[in-house]
Parts: structure tokens; C-alpha cells; sequence
């Protein structure tokens, strides 16, 4: 079975302070790790794709990694719109079925 | 125009009651989900959908059914809503890639529903 782990639960973070959030995984020949970002009361909104071991990712101030076992998503000098909870998900060698993470709520301070 | 639109966005049901949330997508994918999400416990696969005449059970489906009425919709039935359904929907779509896999999904914006 599928499973994912993100650490911290939650992050609280000043404006300008850089930092990491993990997600661990293990998973029976990935197929895809995804992260999301979701703002209180909305549906998730996709960030990225990794497919294989050392592949990285960037977007604005978020740089996604990923390794055989865990991914990173890094946050250089967040600001106060970067406040969300982001999710990990990973697909498996089912090749249709999700398993997401519970998710970091990122606060960052002004 | 959102490229994934449910209704309704909230809803107050009583116990017993039969509802249906819907989802409709403009993006053209082939598949669509159906997820609740609750506090604490992260995004659960519900039912999910390959094309119009076939359709999946998740890992949650007691209590729920869906219909594949087009390729463009999906919707999900409540047949005699309980509490413990009380949770936030998410209808999500993905595409087939060139490698014959799913790309990633994209999500709507949720249904927020309350069984009392």
C-alpha cells in the first residue's frame, strides 16, 4: 500500500525566512509525485510533477526535489500570499489512483 | 470561466436525506474523481471514472454512487446522507500523457456539505 508522510504539520514562518517542508514516501514503483498548494475552503491547485530521483522543479520562490524516498519542497524569502497548506501525493504502479499526504498548513508572518 | 465547476458549493442536508453533487469539467480529460476531504485525515478517493462506461470504486465508496453522464460530467449521489458524511468534496479531471499514463489532476473548487 501506498503511503505518504509530510512533516512539519504546520510551519510558522517569518516573511523572508526560508525553509523546507518534506514529504516521504513509499510507493511500489512511482509513477509521479505531485505537490499542490490549497487555500482555506478551495480545491487544491497543482505546483509540480517529479518522475524520477534528483529531478527538481521551480516556480516563483517554490524549488520541488525529490529523491528515492522523500521530496522537499523549499520556499526561499516567503511572503505572507505563500500562507497555505501544501499537499504531497504520490502515484504508484496502479497508474490511476492518488495517495496524498495530509498536508503542511504554512503560515508565514509579514 | 473555471475549467472545473461543482454544484452546489455548500449544502445543509438532514439525516436521510438523498443528495447530489455535481461536477462538470471543460478541460476535455477522459477521467474524473471524486474525493472527500476531512479535517485531519487529508484527500480520499471516493469513485473515480475512466470514460463514460467505466466507472471505479475508491477506497471510501459505501454510502455514495456516482453517474458518467458525458464525458464532460460526473456526478455523486448521497442515497440517505448520514453525519459522518458531513466533509469537503473535490471533483478532480486528469488527461491521458503520451507515455499512456495520467498527467496530473486538477481540482474544482469543493462542495462543502453538513448532514445534520
Amino acid at each position: 500500500e501506498d503511503q505518504v508522510t509530510q512533516s512539519p504539520e504546520a510551519l510558522r514562518l517569518q516573511e523572508g525566512e526560508s525553509s523546507s517542508l518534506n514529504c516521504s514516501y513509499t510507493v511500489s514503483g512511482l509513477r509521479g509525485l505531485f505537490w499542490y498548494r490549497q487555500d482555506p475552503g478551495k480545491g487544491p491547485e497543482f505546483l509540480f510533477t517529479l518522475y524520477s530521483a534528483g529531478e527538481e522543479k521551480e516556480k516563483e520562490r517554490l524549488k520541488a526535489t525529490l529523491t528515492k524516498k522523500e521530496s522537499f519542497l523549499h520556499i526561499t524569502a516567503p511572503k505572507p500570499e505563500d500562507s497555505a497548506t501544501y499537499l504531497c501525493a504520490v502515484r504508484g504502479g496502479s497508474n490511476y489512483k492518488l495517495t496524498f499526504g495530509k498536508g503542511t498548513l504554512l503560515t508565514v508572518n509579514p | 470561466d473555471a475549467d472545473v465547476t461543482q454544484t452546489p458549493r455548500n449544502r445543509i442536508t438532514k439525516t436521510g436525506k438523498r443528495i447530489m453533487l455535481e461536477c462538470s469539467q471543460t478541460k476535455g480529460h477522459d477521467r474524473m474523481y471524486w474525493y472527500r476531504q476531512d479535517p485531519g485525515l487529508g484527500l480520499q478517493l471516493i469513485y473515480y471514472s475512466f470514460d463514460v462506461k467505466d466507472i471505479n470504486k475508491g477506497e471510501i465508496s459505501d454510502g455514495y454512487s456516482v453517474s458518467r453522464q458525458a464525458q464532460a460530467k460526473f456526478s455523486l449521489s448521497l442515497e440517505s446522507a448520514i453525519p459522518n458524511q458531513t466533509a469537503l468534496y473535490f471533483c478532480a479531471t486528469s488527461d491521458r500523457n503520451s507515455g499512456g499514463g495520467y498527467n496530473e489532476q486538477f481540482f474544482g473548487p469543493g462542495t462543502r456539505l453538513t448532514v445534520l
